[in-house]
């Protein structure tokens, strides 16, 4: 389940299981949603974006969806592995603006 | 090839001392960037510079003075080092306002 704490929220699944990490962000004039994976002791790296004017994209096992009405983006992880345990986080930009805010993050955690 | 690289990795001071990291980056890219990333994990902008320029400044002290000698190049020199400070560096760059690479990180110790 998710639970959020002190720290960052976690979700914990089983190997197999699909997840589905959330992100509300915060300005309405973003166009531009990025999702990153960042594992121990490395940087963040890009898994999938999307644009404001597209509602869904896919990648291979992820797919992000995004709803402008009420400024919330998922990521969509299908038959998650246990090299998918990292931190996930949303971020968002605004075209013309060299700024990528980032969201608080998710910790993801997959049980074999 | 690395894409964005940063060194060093790990950097252990005391307090009061000045200390450089260095980023390269060899994606071509017209865009870097300094984050910081504290211990709740939260991934802040402190700079970013755009063929050579300063684009953005998020109210980053003084004592944080970034210098890109050229755009593949974005070093970020840090005066009077504080105890708060602690925290990881990350270098990124990109393509205008398009998706970030990031280097791995500068893990920074002030004691």
């Amino acid at each position: 389940g998710e639970s959020v704490g002190l720290h960052l929220p976690t979700l914990s699944v089983q190997e197999g299981d699909n997840s589905i990490i959330n992100c509300a962000y915060s300005n309405s004039a973003s166009d531009y949603f990025i999702w990153y994976k960042q594992e121990s002791g490395k940087g963040p790296q890009f898994i999938i974006d999307i644009r404001s004017n597209m509602d869904k994209r896919q990648g291979q096992r992820v797919t992000v969806l995004l709803n402008k009405t009420v400024k919330h983006l998922s990521l969509q992880i299908a038959a998650t592995q246990p090299g998918d345990s990292a931190v996930y986080f949303c971020a968002e930009n605004m075209q013309g603006f060299q700024k990528l805010v980032f969201g608080t993050g998710t910790r993801l955690l997959v049980s074999p | 090839d690395t894409a964005v690289s940063q060194t060093p990795k790990y950097l252990v001071t005391q307090m009061g001392n000045d200390k450089s990291i260095k980023c390269e980056q060899n994606l071509g890219h017209d865009t870097m960037y300094w984050y910081k990333q504290d211990s709740k994990k939260f991934l802040k902008i402190m700079f970013s510079y755009n063929n050579k320029e300063l684009i953005i400044n998020e109210t980053v002290p003084n004592r944080f003075s970034p210098k890109s000698p050229d755009k593949a190049h974005l070093n970020l020199h840090i005066n009077s080092l504080e105890l708060g400070d602690s925290a990881v560096y990350f270098c990124a760059s990109s393509q205008r306002d398009e998706k970030l690479f990031f280097g791995s990180g500068t893990q920074l110790s002030v004691l």
